[in-house]
């Protein structure tokens, strides 16, 4: 299994170009999330999913657009970049059963710079 | 008041000493503790959990909750120079399915 991959690993954007990050999963998990990683930040929620076909805001939504059209991918969106979106950008998948939480996997991140 | 804090470090110590990393934590509803290790660029790695109060241990690591004081502890026993990561604690959200609040991560160096 390779787990979550992420795609790309590095990319460079100038202000106002749009981009996409993939991340996919081969666990088939149901919940996917994206989160973004800033120094003395920590890890902050962008976008999660639970399930094919739903998507939902988390604490930094703002400037990002997401899409789960497969199980097994989840897409992250900046449609116009700006310099405060760069970041390293983590995306994570996960079960659940029975109402109890289970363990994240996380991808190996995408760092990005915005010029 | 944030929901899950810690002491961002840098935390240095020789090989063969004890650590001790925390986190507190405001809200308390949360049932269900994650410690994560993160190496630097790399994602985040699920390290232990642990669920109500008590300890819980696995090799050289234990995994303590006092919920009267809303205190989760990470103990590491004979530290190691590879045990060199950022530790993250991280009680689960509970708006977002399973997604995790994460501490902003205590760094940790271990010196030969």
């Amino acid at each position: 299994n390779a787990g979550v991959t992420q795609t790309p690993k590095f990319r460079v954007l100038k202000t106002g170009q749009s981009m996409t990050l993939l991340c996919a999963q081969d666990m088939n998990h149901e919940y996917m999330y994206w989160y973004r990683q800033d120094p003395g930040m920590g890890l902050r929620l962008i976008h999660y999913s639970v399930g094919e076909g739903t998507t939902a805001k988390g604490e930094v939504p703002d400037g990002y657009n997401v899409s789960r059209l497969k199980k097994q991918n989840f897409l992250l969106g900046l449609e116009s970049a700006a310099p405060s979106q760069t970041s390293v950008y983590f995306c994570a998948s996960s079960y659940t059963a029975g109402g109890q939480p289970y363990e994240q996997y996380f991808g190996p991140g995408t760092r990005l710079t915005v010029t | 008041q944030k929901e899950v804090e810690q002491d961002p470090g840098p935390l240095s110590v020789p090989e063969g000493a004890i650590v001790s990393l925390n986190c507190t934590y405001s809200n308390s509803a949360f049932q269900y503790f994650m410690w994560y290790r993160q190496y630097s660029r790399k994602g985040p790695e699920l390290l232990m959990y642990t669920y109500s109060s008590g300890n819980k241990e696995d090799g050289r690591f234990t995994a303590q909750v006092d919920k009267s004081s809303k205190y989760i502890s990470l103990f590491i026993r004979d530290s190691q120079p590879s045990d060199s990561a950022t530790y993250l604690c991280a009680p689960p959200r509970e708006q977002a399915g399973t997604a995790l609040i994460f501490g902003k991560g205590t760094t940790l160096s271990v010196s030969s």
